[in-house]
């Protein structure tokens, strides 16, 4: 079956790199995803990567994928308060199902 | 350009009470996704349309839950019979179903069940 894994929270100082990793099962994974949720709002895409990838970067955002480890991370460079929220990660399965998978999602925490 | 809106954002209800809520895609978006989350977990998958077609529903949708989208364009879901247990957030999101397959969600519809 299909299960995604995320610490629960991470505590970063503003202005330091954030690092929110991922572990998820299915071999089968077409494409990975990081969300953003800020209080009170809906999910908000950050960046995706296709399964036979092994780097994405977008500004500040770097994804790495480990298909080897089944393993997701999203490094976040120079932190800043608006970075606050929580952060899922998602994997679309393959064999033809559609719906996305998510992680229960790691509460980012910016330290002045 | 609108987003993904959803419609009530927030419902409080008594048990044993029906409540349906709406959602709007993009529009341009011909797959559409029902969700539901709940305090400190991710989102969950309940079902999604393709067009006007149901092609999928996740066995967390009882039969108390019925979701629509009749023209293809706005969706509806209902649930009938109301339990304290589904307070929760209920989350549309939408896509063009490019092979990319981002969801684009909307702000969600918050039910508190007394």
């Amino acid at each position: 079956g299909e299960d995604v894994e995320q610490s629960l929270f991470l505590s970063v100082r503003e202005g330091d790199s954030s690092v929110i990793n991922c572990t998820y099962t299915d071999s089968s994974s077409t494409y990975l995803y990081w969300y953003k949720q800020e209080p009170g709002a809906g999910l908000q895409l950050l960046t995706y990567i296709f399964s036979n990838m092994d780097m994405k970067q977008d500004q500040r955002l770097t994804v790495l994928l480990n298909k080897k480890d089944k393993h997701l991370s999203l490094r976040i460079a120079d932190t800043q308060t608006g970075d606050s929220a929580i952060y899922f990660c998602a994997e679309r399965a393959g064999g033809g199902a559609d719906g996305l998978t998510f992680g229960k999602g790691t509460h980012l925490i910016i330290q002045p | 350009d609108t987003g993904v809106s959803q419609d009530p954002r927030h419902k409080i209800t008594k048990r044993g009470q029906n409540v349906t809520f709406r959602c709007d895609p993009i529009s341009e978006h011909n797959r559409l996704y029902w969700y539901r989350q709940t305090l400190g977990q991710g989102p969950e998958f309940l079902t999604y349309f393709q067009n006007e077609a149901q092609l999928e529903k996740s066995r967390l949708l009882s039969d108390r839950f019925s979701a629509e989208r009749p023209k293809g364009s706005f969706s509806t879901l209902e649930i009938q019979r109301t339990e304290q247990g589904d307070s929760a957030m209920y989350l549309c999101a939408s896509s063009q179903g490019a092979s990319t397959g981002e969801l684009f969600f909307g702000e969600g519809s918050r039910l508190t069940v007394l």
